[in-house]
Protein backbone atom coordinates (compact mmCIF):
# COMPACT_ATOMS: atom_id res chain seq x y z
CA UNK A 1 0.00 0.00 0.00
CA UNK A 2 1.82 3.32 -1.40
CA UNK A 3 -0.18 5.33 1.62
CA UNK A 4 -1.13 9.07 1.13
CA UNK A 5 0.22 10.46 -1.74
CA UNK A 6 1.00 14.42 -1.80
CA UNK A 7 2.72 16.63 -4.38
CA UNK A 8 4.92 18.35 -4.37
CA UNK A 9 6.73 18.14 -1.25
CA UNK A 10 8.22 21.62 -2.02
CA UNK A 11 6.46 24.37 -3.25
CA UNK A 12 8.15 28.12 -3.08
CA UNK A 13 6.32 30.68 -4.55
CA UNK A 14 5.61 34.77 -5.24
CA UNK A 15 3.15 36.76 -3.21
CA UNK A 16 -0.25 36.79 -5.86
CA UNK A 17 0.49 33.33 -7.33
CA UNK A 18 -1.48 30.48 -7.50
CA UNK A 19 -0.71 27.47 -5.64
CA UNK A 20 -2.06 23.89 -5.95
CA UNK A 21 -1.48 21.41 -3.64
CA UNK A 22 -2.66 17.65 -4.86
CA UNK A 23 -3.72 14.54 -2.51
CA UNK A 24 -4.36 10.82 -3.49
CA UNK A 25 -6.08 9.05 -0.57
CA UNK A 26 -5.82 5.63 0.44
CA UNK A 27 -7.93 3.68 -2.02
CA UNK A 28 -11.02 2.70 0.02
CA UNK A 29 -10.52 5.35 2.75
CA UNK A 30 -14.20 7.55 2.19
CA UNK A 31 -12.69 10.12 4.65
CA UNK A 32 -10.24 12.64 3.71
CA UNK A 33 -8.82 15.72 5.46
CA UNK A 34 -6.65 18.78 4.32
CA UNK A 35 -4.70 19.82 7.57
CA UNK A 36 -2.11 22.54 7.98
CA UNK A 37 0.37 23.33 10.20
CA UNK A 38 1.92 26.00 11.38
CA UNK A 39 4.39 26.86 14.42
CA UNK A 40 2.03 29.18 16.10
CA UNK A 41 -1.40 27.81 15.87
CA UNK A 42 -0.34 23.93 15.29
CA UNK A 43 -2.44 21.46 13.08
CA UNK A 44 -5.85 22.89 12.06
CA UNK A 45 -8.67 21.32 10.18
CA UNK A 46 -9.30 23.32 6.67
CA UNK A 47 -11.65 21.05 5.18
CA UNK A 48 -13.05 17.42 5.38
CA UNK A 49 -14.91 15.21 2.62
CA UNK A 50 -16.74 12.30 3.14
CA UNK A 51 -17.54 10.17 -0.24
CA UNK A 52 -16.16 12.79 -2.33
CA UNK A 53 -18.28 15.68 -0.86
CA UNK A 54 -17.26 18.37 1.46
CA UNK A 55 -18.97 18.40 4.87
CA UNK A 56 -17.38 20.63 6.53
CA UNK A 57 -15.16 23.89 5.36
CA UNK A 58 -15.60 26.36 8.17
CA UNK A 59 -11.67 25.89 8.90
CA UNK A 60 -10.95 27.12 5.47
CA UNK A 61 -9.38 30.87 6.55
CA UNK A 62 -10.97 32.78 3.55
CA UNK A 63 -12.30 33.12 -0.25
CA UNK A 64 -8.79 32.26 -1.72
CA UNK A 65 -8.66 29.09 -0.35
CA UNK A 66 -10.33 26.75 -2.12
CA UNK A 67 -10.74 22.58 -2.02
CA UNK A 68 -11.80 19.64 -4.76
CA UNK A 69 -12.58 16.16 -4.68
CA UNK A 70 -13.86 15.29 -8.49
CA UNK A 71 -13.37 11.87 -7.48
CA UNK A 72 -12.67 8.90 -4.79
CA UNK A 73 -8.59 8.67 -5.27
CA UNK A 74 -7.83 12.60 -6.02
CA UNK A 75 -8.31 16.09 -4.39
CA UNK A 76 -6.68 19.06 -4.36
CA UNK A 77 -6.28 22.51 -2.30
CA UNK A 78 -5.88 25.74 -4.34
CA UNK A 79 -4.95 29.10 -2.87
CA UNK A 80 -5.53 32.12 -5.40
CA UNK A 81 -3.48 34.76 -4.53
CA UNK A 82 -1.38 33.17 -1.92
CA UNK A 83 0.06 35.35 0.68
CA UNK A 84 3.20 35.14 2.77
CA UNK A 85 0.91 34.29 5.83
CA UNK A 86 -0.08 30.98 4.01
CA UNK A 87 3.31 29.41 4.21
CA UNK A 88 2.93 26.52 6.62
CA UNK A 89 3.01 22.99 6.12
CA UNK A 90 -0.48 21.43 4.22
CA UNK A 91 -0.85 17.87 5.13
CA UNK A 92 -3.56 15.48 3.85
CA UNK A 93 -5.07 12.82 5.53
CA UNK A 94 -7.57 10.30 4.81
CA UNK A 95 -9.50 7.47 6.95
CA UNK A 96 -11.52 4.80 6.37
CA UNK A 97 -13.80 6.09 8.81
CA UNK A 98 -13.30 9.33 9.99
CA UNK A 99 -11.51 10.76 12.95
CA UNK A 100 -13.05 8.09 14.85
CA UNK A 101 -10.22 5.54 13.90
CA UNK A 102 -6.76 5.64 12.69
CA UNK A 103 -5.87 8.39 10.21
CA UNK A 104 -3.50 7.87 7.93
CA UNK A 105 -1.09 11.52 6.63
CA UNK A 106 0.70 11.70 4.14
CA UNK A 107 4.16 13.19 3.44
CA UNK A 108 3.16 17.26 3.62
CA UNK A 109 3.50 20.18 1.19
CA UNK A 110 5.62 22.33 2.86
CA UNK A 111 4.56 26.12 1.20
CA UNK A 112 6.54 28.82 1.12
CA UNK A 113 5.24 32.09 -0.20
CA UNK A 114 8.23 34.96 -0.53
CA UNK B 1 -9.98 28.69 25.57
CA UNK B 2 -8.50 26.47 23.17
CA UNK B 3 -10.22 23.11 22.49
CA UNK B 4 -7.05 21.28 23.24
CA UNK B 5 -4.18 21.85 25.52
CA UNK B 6 -1.09 21.24 25.67
CA UNK B 7 2.46 21.99 27.26
CA UNK B 8 4.70 23.02 24.39
CA UNK B 9 7.82 22.16 26.78
CA UNK B 10 10.16 20.82 26.06
CA UNK B 11 11.08 17.96 28.38
CA UNK B 12 14.07 17.17 28.35
CA UNK B 13 14.91 14.18 29.90
CA UNK B 14 17.47 11.54 30.54
CA UNK B 15 17.69 8.12 28.76
CA UNK B 16 15.72 5.77 31.16
CA UNK B 17 13.97 8.05 32.45
CA UNK B 18 9.90 8.10 32.74
CA UNK B 19 7.98 10.84 31.72
CA UNK B 20 4.68 11.96 31.72
CA UNK B 21 2.71 14.09 29.27
CA UNK B 22 -0.84 15.69 30.37
CA UNK B 23 -3.83 17.11 27.64
CA UNK B 24 -6.56 19.06 28.58
CA UNK B 25 -9.82 19.50 26.45
CA UNK B 26 -13.18 21.84 26.72
CA UNK B 27 -15.49 19.93 25.42
CA UNK B 28 -16.91 17.55 27.64
CA UNK B 29 -18.71 15.48 24.88
CA UNK B 30 -15.90 14.44 23.68
CA UNK B 31 -15.64 10.81 23.46
CA UNK B 32 -12.83 9.11 21.65
CA UNK B 33 -9.18 9.92 22.10
CA UNK B 34 -5.51 9.33 21.07
CA UNK B 35 -1.76 10.30 20.89
CA UNK B 36 0.22 10.96 17.97
CA UNK B 37 3.28 11.16 17.68
CA UNK B 38 5.52 13.71 14.87
CA UNK B 39 8.96 13.23 14.44
CA UNK B 40 10.93 16.90 12.60
CA UNK B 41 9.90 17.64 9.60
CA UNK B 42 7.56 14.37 9.22
CA UNK B 43 4.10 13.72 9.15
CA UNK B 44 1.89 12.77 12.32
CA UNK B 45 1.35 9.13 12.80
CA UNK B 46 -0.83 7.37 15.35
CA UNK B 47 0.67 6.22 18.69
CA UNK B 48 -2.25 5.00 20.44
CA UNK B 49 -5.98 5.13 21.43
CA UNK B 50 -6.74 6.01 24.99
CA UNK B 51 -9.63 4.29 26.13
CA UNK B 52 -11.70 4.81 29.38
CA UNK B 53 -9.98 2.45 31.56
CA UNK B 54 -6.19 3.05 30.71
CA UNK B 55 -4.68 1.28 28.06
CA UNK B 56 -0.59 0.51 28.00
CA UNK B 57 0.93 -0.84 25.08
CA UNK B 58 4.57 -1.70 25.88
CA UNK B 59 6.49 1.36 27.52
CA UNK B 60 3.99 3.74 26.82
CA UNK B 61 0.86 3.85 29.07
CA UNK B 62 -2.46 6.12 27.96
CA UNK B 63 -4.82 7.30 30.41
CA UNK B 64 -8.08 9.40 30.25
CA UNK B 65 -9.86 11.69 33.46
CA UNK B 66 -13.22 12.48 32.63
CA UNK B 67 -14.39 14.29 35.90
CA UNK B 68 -11.11 16.26 35.21
CA UNK B 69 -11.27 16.42 31.42
CA UNK B 70 -7.38 14.96 30.78
CA UNK B 71 -6.11 12.19 29.24
CA UNK B 72 -2.15 11.35 29.92
CA UNK B 73 0.81 9.68 28.55
CA UNK B 74 3.14 7.98 30.33
CA UNK B 75 6.66 6.91 28.80
CA UNK B 76 8.73 5.27 30.81
CA UNK B 77 12.71 3.85 29.94
CA UNK B 78 12.67 6.71 27.71
CA UNK B 79 14.72 5.98 24.35
CA UNK B 80 16.51 8.49 22.24
CA UNK B 81 13.92 7.15 19.96
CA UNK B 82 11.54 8.61 21.55
CA UNK B 83 12.40 12.30 21.08
CA UNK B 84 9.14 13.78 18.94
CA UNK B 85 6.89 15.87 19.58
CA UNK B 86 3.06 14.27 21.10
CA UNK B 87 -0.14 15.35 19.48
CA UNK B 88 -3.14 14.68 21.78
CA UNK B 89 -6.35 14.22 19.41
CA UNK B 90 -10.19 14.46 21.00
CA UNK B 91 -13.70 13.94 19.02
CA UNK B 92 -16.41 14.97 20.49
CA UNK B 93 -19.51 12.36 20.24
CA UNK B 94 -21.22 12.70 17.19
CA UNK B 95 -18.47 14.15 14.68
CA UNK B 96 -15.48 12.60 12.93
CA UNK B 97 -14.03 15.39 13.09
CA UNK B 98 -10.38 15.40 14.98
CA UNK B 99 -9.32 18.04 17.02
CA UNK B 100 -5.57 18.05 17.62
CA UNK B 101 -3.47 19.59 20.68
CA UNK B 102 -0.49 21.73 19.51
CA UNK B 103 2.01 18.64 20.82
CA UNK B 104 4.69 18.56 23.48
CA UNK B 105 7.67 18.13 22.34
CA UNK B 106 10.46 15.19 24.41
CA UNK B 107 13.94 15.25 24.10
CA UNK B 108 15.56 12.16 24.91
CA UNK B 109 19.38 12.95 25.78
CA UNK B 110 22.09 10.37 26.58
Amino acid sequence: DAGVIQSPRHEVTEMGQEVTLRCKPISGHDYLFWYRQTMMRGLELLIYFNNNVPIDDSGMPEDRFSAKMPNASFSTLKIQPSEPRDSAVYFCASSPVGGREKLFFGSGTQLSVL
Amino acid sequence: RKEVEQDPGPFNVPEGATVAFNCTYSNSASQSFFWYRQDCRKEPKLLMSVYSSGNEDGRFTAQLNRASQYISLLIRDSKLSDSATYLCVCIPGGSYIPTFGRGTSLIVHP
